[in-house]
């Protein structure tokens, strides 16, 4: 079946420094990839997406590209801030299903220090 | 901007009994969602819902879950009879769930906390 695998955390990181979480997928054909991110106390919002292989989601400087040969789909972030304290999910959903269900990884905890 | 609202933020309930979470979706959307997230853990899909039948379910979904939309504009689940393991936070979602094959964001509101004792 479908599933998700993303780098365990906590992730702790100065701030200016380089992001990156690991995020590969297992799926039967060409699913849509996500990075969902839950501030604290907060629900689930979507961060980027890409929906076929080689886009590249971008939003508030976070990047990923969709690696089909890899089946990876790698968070990134130049320059990060101590607003960018969250959780970060990795998902996938069918895109060849109308009521798609998401799946997602296990989420990782990111802490920025000023 | 358009949001899936969910009524209450937290609720607290005694082991055994029922509960009904509510959720408002984006009001032109057609596909509906719960998912939980026990604490510290990944998100699950419970259910998804279409045409005033469930679609899909997951494991977790059994006799002691319920969906409905009741009037045309909320929806809701039902848990039945509350266990310990049923605390956790409770998602909603909706989607416009257009032609298979393009792609239709889940819109999440902002979850309901379920707390068992």
């Amino acid at each position: 079946g479908n599933s998700v695998t993303q780098m365990e955390g906590p992730v702790t990181l100065s701030e200016e420094a380089f992001l990156t979480i690991n995020c590969t997928y297992t799926a039967t054909g060409y699913p849509s990839l996500f990075w969902y991110v839950q501030y604290p106390g907060e629900g689930l919002q979507l961060l980027l997406k890409a929906t076929k292989a080689d886009d590249k989601g971008s939003n508030k400087g976070f990047e990923a590209t969709y690696r089909k040969e890899t089946t990876s789909f790698h968070l990134e972030k130049g320059s990060v801030q101590v607003s960018d304290s969250a959780v970060y999910f990795c998902a996938l959903s069918d895109p060849y299903s109308s009521a798609s269900k998401i799946i997602f990884g296990s989420g990782t905890r990111l802490s920025i220090r000023p | 901007e358009p949001e899936v609202t969910q009524t209450p933020s937290h609720q607290v309930t005694q082991m055994g009994q029922e509960v009904i979470l509510r959720c408002v979706p984006i009001s032109n959307h057609l596909y509906f969602y719960w998912y939980r997230q026990i604490l510290g853990q990944k998100v699950e899909f419970l259910v998804s819902f279409y045409n005033n039948e469930i679609s899909e379910k997951s494991e977790i979904f059994d006799d002691q879950f319920s969906v409905e939309r009741p009037d045309g504009s909320n929806f809701t689940l039902k848990i039945r009879s509350t266990k310990l393991e049923d605390s956790a936070m409770y998602f909603c979602a909706s989607s416009t769930g257009t032609s298979a094959g393009s792609y239709n964001e889940q819109f999440f509101g902002p979850g309901t906390r379920l707390t068992v004792l």
